[in-house]
């Protein structure tokens, strides 16, 4: 069982590239996660999705996208990339039961140069 | 909005037992409390949860008070290994059917030898 997967594990970056972080989770879990954790600093919810073919924003979204098309795979879209998305980027799940902890994946370190 | 409040920082020698408070004073109905340790350049890591009262198990405690508007996670006879920053996360519960979870400041677990 691998859990929660993101691919990949490092990339730099130029100002205005674009890239899709992947996620994908083999517990069969209805609610996954995107997070950005700045040095230093606690995780802010970037956006999160319900179920397959839902999302919604969370604490920073802008700059973001996300596109959830199957329930295992969850991605994060940098459309024009930014210094300030310098951050290391975490997915995690969440199983349907009231008592479930989330499941998070060793994050995608990035640099935006 | 469930938002959490910890202790920064805080130190402790070796051996010593531990206690993290938390508050959540608008916890929701259904929700459970769960505590994370998170370790430089890693994925926060599940480490106990609860409803009411008190639980243990192998690595920790929490105990709850009946208006389960905080939480204390002790952590009995720390190692240096314990050196991390431990989150309590509760989630406010969406109209999309699951929990946003957004993090707080967390607290800097430094143990001395």
């Amino acid at each position: 069982n691998a859990g929660v997967t993101q691919t990949p594990k490092f990339q730099v970056l130029k100002t205005g590239q674009s890239m899709t972080l992947q996620c994908a989770q083999d517990m069969n879990h209805n609610s996954m996660y995107w997070y950005r954790q700045d040095p230093g600093m606690g995780l802010r919810l970037i956006y999160y999705s319900a179920s397959e073919g839902t999302t919604d924003k969370g604490e920073v979204p802008n700059g973001y996208n996300v596109s959830r098309l199957n329930k295992r795979e969850f991605s994060l879209r940098l459309e024009s990339a930014a210094p300030s998305q310098t951050s290391v980027y975490f997915c995690a799940s969440l199983g349907g039961a009231y008592n479930s902890p989330l499941h998070f994946g060793n994050g995608t370190r990035l640099t935006v140069t | 909005l469930a938002k959490t409040t910890q202790p920064i920082s805080m130190d402790s020698y070796e051996g010593q037992e531990v206690n993290i408070t938390c508050s959540h004073n608008n916890i929701a109905t259904n929700d459970y409390i769960t505590w994370y340790q998170q370790f430089p350049s890693q994925g926060p890591r599940f480490i106990i949860q609860g409803y009411k009262t008190k639980v243990t198990n192998e690595v920790a405690s929490l105990f709850i008070p009946a208006d389960r508007k905080s939480s204390t996670l002790s952590l009995p006879r720390v190692s240096l290994s314990d050196t991390a920053v431990y989150y309590c996360l509760v989630g406010d519960p969406t109209t999309s059917g699951t929990y946003k979870y957004i993090f707080g400041t967390g607290t800097r677990l430094k143990v001395l030898a």
